[in-house]
């Protein structure tokens, strides 16, 4: 069964850093895009970032995206040889208080589909 | 405001059949399959379906379909334990980014 298990998570003041990690197991992390998607408490669901997959043998994907409202503050990166996704958080600000889950993006019929969740991860942003 | 609308909430009672809804735009929903995802009391999103199409250890309860800019999510014979939140989302082409609806309650009387 595909485990995904976030870290890293706290109490930061505003204008602080944080960096998320997300463990991956039971399947070849190499050969998927993952992203990140956060939930508000008592809101839904939001889109953060994404990254691709980098192709062992060229060296070739890994394109990144972001949610404007977290763009040059947040950076997503991984770490194929430690299955590890990341989430280095800059700038943070109260808006950005919410559970950080992390997700595997499943390519089916040429839509990429997060297909398998973490726990999550709170973020507390406070003075 | 979502970019993917979704009813705020749905009720039905035990057995019955409901169908949720997620209106997008061309370059969402219209161009690209949509997954749903149910939440039960706050707790991880778990997939219930990607497009049309069930995974593993979905009841066949659960249906996917779309037309046009508009994807659907039935359940037909609905259960108690169906009762949670659900969220249609897709990739925009636009945007260059994913977007959430903003998620239907479903209740089960």
């Amino acid at each position: 069964e595909v485990q995904l298990l976030e870290s890293g998570g706290g109490l930061v003041q505003p204008g602080g850093s944080l960096r998320l990690s997300c463990a991956a197991s039971q399947f070849s992390f190499t050969n998927y895009a993952m992203t990140w998607v956060r939930q508000a408490p008592g809101k839904g669901l939001e889109y953060v970032s994404s990254m691709e997959s980098v192709s062992s043998i060229t060296g070739s994907g890994g394109d990144t995206y972001y949610a404007d409202s977290v763009k040059g503050r947040f950076t997503i990166s991984r770490d194929n040889s430690k299955n590890t996704l990341f989430l280095q958080m800059n700038s943070l600000r109260a808006e950005d208080t919410a559970l950080y889950y992390c997700a595997r993006v499943l390519r089916y019929s040429g839509t990429d589909y997060p297909d398998y969740w973490g726990q999550g991860a709170l973020v507390t942003v406070s003075s | 405001q979502s970019a993917l609308t979704q009813e705020v909430s749905v009720s039905g009672t035990v057995g019955q059949k409901v169908t949720l809804s997620c209106i997008g735009t061309s370059s969402n929903v219209g161009r690209f399959g949509v997954g749903w995802y149910q939440q039960i009391s706050h707790g991880s999103p778990k997939t219930v379906m990607l497009g049309n199409s069930r995974p593993s250890g979905i009841p066949d309860r659960f249906s996917g379909s779309k037309s046009g800019t508009i994807a659907s999510l039935t359940i037909s014979g609905l259960q108690p334990e169906d009762e949670a939140d659900y969220y249609c989302s897709t990739w925009d082409s636009s945007l260059d980014v994913r977007v959430f609806g903003g998620g239907t309650k479903l209740t089960v009387l």
